[in-house]
């Protein structure tokens, strides 16, 4: 069965160090997300892409977090400096897109504890 | 910002017995989904309910819809061991999924 993968699965890393995580999305899948979940709290739409384009990134903290999507198919989310409430598991999410938002399919996350 | 609020919060129930909980949203939607996460992994999809349905069965998964209150709810019947997760509802507008914080639901043995 496609899944989305995820790498690293964990990383510690110190504050002020530059962080990055990578996702590949289900085959064929157009859309893909980055979310930020706190422990005990909701995933937070961080950036979303259409392909290659940047549809929605008005949750991402753009003076320190970049994504990008090059080719249209996996993606790449980096944090620099990373600040100790960067502390949070983040998720990538693919879907085939469309005019609705329909099921996502996650990935197993990135969990992220900076020091 | 999280449009769907999820209650309750926790939800302890013996196995055998039936879990549900509610999800109110503020604005209006195309659809409804609900995703369970089982600690420290990512979220798979349960159910998708659109605006102009009232109610979904999945196997031992009933949702609601109630666009006129703004309100959805998720039933499990017959728990068992392996229903212990989060479960979050998330709202579609324009394209964009927002998410709830999540009814933890604890299945005792």
């Amino acid at each position: 069965e496609a899944e989305v993968a995820q790498s690293p699965r964990y990383k510690i890393t110190e504050k002020s160090q530059a962080v990055a995580f990578w996702c590949d999305p289900i085959s064929g899948h157009a859309t893909l997300y980055w979310y930020r979940q706190i422990l005990g709290q909701g995933p937070e739409l961080l950036v979303q892409f259409q392909d290659e384009s940047v549809v929605d990134d008005s949750q991402l903290p753009k003076d320190r977090f970049s994504a990008e999507r090059l080719k249209g198919v996996d993606s790449t989310l980096k944090i620099q400096p990373a600040e100790l409430g960067d502390s949070a598991m983040y998720l990538c999410a693919s879907s085939l897109g469309g005019a609705r938002a329909g099921e996502l399919f996650f990935g197993e996350g990135s969990r992220l504890t900076v020091l | 910002s999280q449009q769907g609020e999820e209650d309750p919060q926790a939800l302890s129930i013996q196995e055998g017995e039936n879990a549900t909980m509610n999800c109110s949203y503020k604005t209006s939607i195309n659809n409804l989904q609900w995703y369970r996460q089982n600690s420290g992994r990512g979220l798979v999809h349960l159910i998708l309910i659109r605006s102009n349905e009232r109610e979904k069965h999945s196997g031992r998964l009933r949702v609601t819809l109630d666009t006129s209150k703004k309100s959805s709810s998720l039933l499990i019947t017959a728990s068992r061991a392996a229903d212990t997760a989060s479960y979050f509802c998330a709202t579609d507008l324009d394209y964009k999924l927002s998410f709830g914080a999540g009814t933890t639901v604890t299945v005792r043995a």
